[in-house]
């Protein structure tokens, strides 16, 4: 069971936007601006697309963007293209353990 | 522009311990930190551990204590995972990863496939 909670899986039809949530304690996603998320396509090594809540490394399109609120952290992906398709992960410092916690990751999928 | 270059893939029996490098680009040896993310069959990201390639402090994963080891070569600029007693829980993929900062991770490397079979 992985620390922080997402969907096991959003849908949604070019064009459209999607949101992924990531849910933890105040020990890790509400405690501290140490939040990213991670997309990996099959085969690949995982590639960081947020970074501290909301921030875009640069290189990555201005359609995903992050936000949080609370223990829970979200990333929205606008105008969803078919490379978009792949599986997105969070991640959180936390303060229990001093560490890295994942999410269990969530299957995006291009309608 | 950061690279990181891995080892190659490892057959080990159970019990048995297994090695793995990350051989880093020069500006990636001055990065904070270089971290080991491992990934099991099917989806799920796991935290390893944390190594700082100058000085050479660590700092590891509760549930790897006792059983991991992290090192650094600076004359090669590469990082070592070791990890001992493994088991079938253990086959997975193994990531370095290079930080910036602390906790994002924004490069990372081919990643490493571990087979633990008898």
């Amino acid at each position: 069971q992985s620390a922080l909670t997402q969907p096991a899986s959003v849908s949604g039809s070019p064009g459209q936007s999607i949101t992924i949530s990531c849910t933890g304690t105040s020990s890790d996603v509400g405690g501290y601006k140490f939040v990213s998320w991670y997309q990996q396509h099959p085969g690949k090594a995982p590639k960081l697309m947020i970074f501290d809540v909301d921030n875009r490394p640069s290189g990555v399109s201005y359609r995903f963007s992050g936000s949080r609120s609370g223990n829970t952290a979200s990333l929205t992906i606008s105008g969803l293209q078919a490379e978009d398709e792949a599986d997105y992960y969070c991640s959180s410092y936390t303060s229990s353990t001093i560490s890295v916690v994942f999410g269990g990751g969530t299957k995006v999928t291009v309608l | 522009q950061v690279d990181l270059v891995q080892s190659g893939a490892e057959v080990k029996k159970p019990g048995a311990s297994v090695r793995v490098s990350c051989k880093a680009s020069q500006n990636a040896f001055t990065a904070n930190h270089l971290h080991w993310v491992r990934q099991a069959p099917g989806p799920g990201l796991e935290w390893m551990g944390m190594i700082n390639p100058s000085g050479g402090s660590t700092s590891y994963a509760q549930k790897f204590q006792g059983r991991v080891t992290m090192t650094r070569d600076t004359s090669t600029s590469t990082i070592y995972l070791e990890l001992s007693s493994l088991t079938s829980e253990d086959t997975a993929v193994y990531y370095c990863a290079h930080s910036s900062g602390w906790w994002a991770l924004d490069y990372w490397g081919q990643g490493t496939l571990v087979t633990v079979s008898s």
